[in-house]
């Protein structure tokens, strides 16, 4: 168990739909990241937070935002959402800062959009 | 950009039969190269830091090396629990940039 959490573990959808997935870091870690990991692909790095503010920017969509609130807890929002989207969702966290950057990740959400 | 190669893609072994995989990157800035373990369908599991050339770290039967511009897991007399999709990502200046990893198969 690595400490961070993530819910829901699965969410099927349909196309065009908005989802929220949720995420809670390791106590005391301040940095969180999103990841997308496709059906037999690597993972997609999607967007890093710091306490509370946007550290680094990958290859996420316009459709997608996330946000990181005063607690620390992270949430990524999926709108519009198309068929290609389906994919499991990686919340990771770690204590941040020059140093301290190795990842611990949750147990994923998988997402299907039908 | 920052980018990480892991070779081979998949390498299957004999229960017993040592082997490395390799990780090439290149950065600006290396603040750290992690490996990782990840299990299908679940979240990768952090092994190890390294975080300058000649650093070593090891962990009951893999080992972790790091050169200036590579580093190699070793795995030494492998078991069936060690199969697994393993990772490399390294942390430079921006964000970090993982490897699509090597998917290890371990036969009794």
């Amino acid at each position: 168990d690595s400490g961070v959490t993530q819910t829901p573990k699965h969410l099927i959808t349909a196309t065009g739909q908005r989802v929220t997935l949720r995420c809670s870091p390791r106590s005391g870690d301040l940095s969180v990241y999103w990841y997308q990991q496709s059906l037999d692909q690597g993972l997609q790095f999607l967007i890093q937070y710091y306490n509370g503010e946007e550290r680094a920017k990958g290859n996420i969509l316009e459709r997608f935002s996330a946000q990181q609130f005063p607690d620390l807890h992270s949430e990524l929002n999926l709108s519009s959402l198309e068929l290609g989207d389906s994919a499991l969702y990686f919340c990771a966290s770690s204590v941040g800062g020059v140093k301290n950057n190795e990842q611990f990740f949750g147990p994923g959400t998988r997402l299907t959009v039908l | 950009e920052d980018q990480v190669t892991q070779s081979p893609e998949a390498l299957r072994l004999q229960e017993g039969e040592s082997s490395s995989l390799n990780c090439s990157y290149t950065v600006s800035g290396l603040r750290g190269l992690f490996w990782y373990r990840q299990d299908p369908g679940k979240g990768p599991e952090f092994l190890f830091t390294l975080y300058s050339a000649g650093e070593e770290k090891e962990k009951e039967r893999l080992k972790a090396t790091l050169t200036k511009k590579e580093s190699f897991l070793h795995i030494t007399a492998p078991k069936p629990e060690d199969s697994a999709t393993y990772l490399c990502a390294v942390q430079g200046a921006g964000k970090s940039t993982f490897g699509d990893g090597t998917t290890l198969t371990v036969k009794p």
